[in-house]
């Protein structure tokens, strides 16, 4: 149980295209979803905190307009980055927490997303 | 002081050996306590949850809490080259606005060696 999915697993696109990565919790259904980023040796470093049917709540330093989230129903959110550049490169990971059997005590993570911005 | 500590090693151990991974914290509103494995290049998986003081045993695994320390432990028995990867703890408080977010140390590599 508690299984969380991540769709590309890898992306290689231009410099100024946009990239949308979908994040879905296939067992349970996830009321929080979080968005995290991770470089090379590093921890996570948590981007946003999204609650199904709400606005992203952004973390400090995070542009909300480069990273668009959306969390339209209770087992899908999306983070899109807009207008991508080399620098956006990077490891964007997922995690889910919700209610039922599973997935209500603590977060689920995604398999990550590899973006790569040539 | 950092909210919670983790030695980043890495730390190499022969097969068979007993590992013990530690953080240490600063916030005594942590309640709840975690441990991620995280293989390169996939994302974490939920090794061990536990909440307040007290010890879990999973397998091979055995989570530690001592609250009065704010000390928290992992230990691996029989290690495997497979028990190899870079190890997570993390820990939020009880309740209250954004709880469910967590506070990661910054993780402990191992490496099992065969």
């Amino acid at each position: 149980g508690a299984v969380v999915s991540q769709h590309p697993s890898r992306v290689i696109c231009k410099s100024g295209t946009s990239v949308k990565i979908e994040c879905r919790s296939l067992d349970f259904q996830a009321t929080t979803m979080f968005w995290y980023r991770q470089f090379p040796k590093k921890s996570l470093m948590l981007m946003a905190t999204s609650n199904e049917g709400s606005k992203a709540t952004y973390e400090q330093g995070v542009e909300k307009d480069k990273f668009l989230i959306n969390h339209a129903s209770l087992t899908l959110s999306t983070l899109t980055v807009t207008s991508a550049h080399p620098e956006d490169s990077s490891f964007y990971i997922c995690s889910a927490r919700g209610t039922g059997l599973a997935g209500s005590d603590t977060q689920y993570f995604g398999p990550g997303t590899r973006l790569t911005v040539l | 002081q950092k909210e919670v500590e983790q030695d980043p090693g890495p730390l190499s151990v022969p097969e068979g050996a007993i590992v013990s991974l530690n953080c240490t914290y600063s916030n005594s509103a942590f309640q709840y306590f975690m441990w991620y494995r995280q293989y390169s290049r996939k994302g974490p998986e939920l090794l061990m949850y536990t909440y307040s003081s007290g010890n879990k045993e999973d397998g091979r695994f055995t989570a530690q809490v001592d609250k009065s320390s704010k000390y928290i432990s992992l230990f691996i028995r029989d290690s495997q080259p497979s028990d190899s990867a870079t190890y997570l703890c993390a820990m939020r408080p009880y309740s209250g606005a954004g709880s469910y977010q967590l506070t990661f140390g910054k993780g402990t590599k191992l490496s099992v060696i065969p």
